[in-house]
């Protein structure tokens, strides 16, 4: 059972570079969010999709872009990354019951610098 | 718009001893929360949630925490603190069934031998 992964796990760029991180379900869920943790902040939430080709801004989306064509995966791109989206970005998933408060599940994260 | 605040951005504390990791929310409604468990170089892994059913909730690993409405709290706690309990504690409340969590700054737990 892979449940949920995200690659790289590590990445180095540049100032003005594209990155795009990737995460991957093997649960079938519908919901798939992305978050960036930074110190003093906890987790904040920068785009989440509520099923394929339904996107949705979070709390700190600038800078970010996001699409669904399936339902497992779910990529994060920086267009043209900046010193300020150095963070450990993580990606989560949860089932889509309606009503139900259910249990977003989180990757291992990935380290991003950018120089 | 929801809030979290964790009291304590440390806490430190010797194996065998009681754990007390302190959380304050703001909701204006009735919320949903979480606390979720953090290992150094990890991903987060749910503890327990809260979810207007019986107010003291019984996670994993021995953990508890109680919702008091009236205090708005959710403090976490643990009768004996083990070594391998030590890394970072989030709590969390949650707006529209889950969907978007708010997080709290964390909490370290340190535990000393």
């Amino acid at each position: 059972d892979a449940g949920i992964t995200q690659s790289p796990r590590y990445k180095i760029t540049e100032t003005g570079r594209q990155v795009t991180l990737m995460c991957h379900q093997t649960w079938s869920h519908s919901y798939m969010f992305w978050y960036r943790q930074d110190l003093g902040h906890g987790l904040r939430l920068i785009y989440y999709s509520a099923a394929a080709d339904i996107t949705d801004k979070g709390e700190v989306p600038d800078g970010y872009v996001v699409s669904r064509s399936k339902t497992e995966n779910f990529p994060l791109t920086l267009e043209s990354a900046t010193r300020s989206q150095t963070s450990v970005y993580f990606c989560a998933s949860r089932v889509g019951t309606s009503g139900i408060v259910e249990t977003q599940y989180f990757g291992p994260g990935t380290r991003l610098l950018v120089l | 718009a929801q809030s979290v605040t964790q009291l304590d951005s440390h806490v430190s504390v010797s194996e065998g001893t009681p754990v007390l990791l302190r959380c304050n929310y703001s909701s204006s409604y009735s919320p949903s929360l979480f606390w979720y468990v953090q290992h150094p170089n990890k991903g987060l892994q749910l503890l327990l949630k809260y979810t207007s059913a019986a107010t003291l909730v019984k996670g994993i690993n021995g953990f508890e925490a109680e919702f008091k409405k009236s205090e708005t709290s959710f403090h976490l706690t643990k009768p004996s603190a083990h070594m391998s309990d030590a890394a970072e504690y989030f709590c969390v409340v949650s707006e529209e069934y889950g969907n978007k969590l708010v997080f709290g700054a964390g909490t370290i737990l340190r535990v000393k031998s």
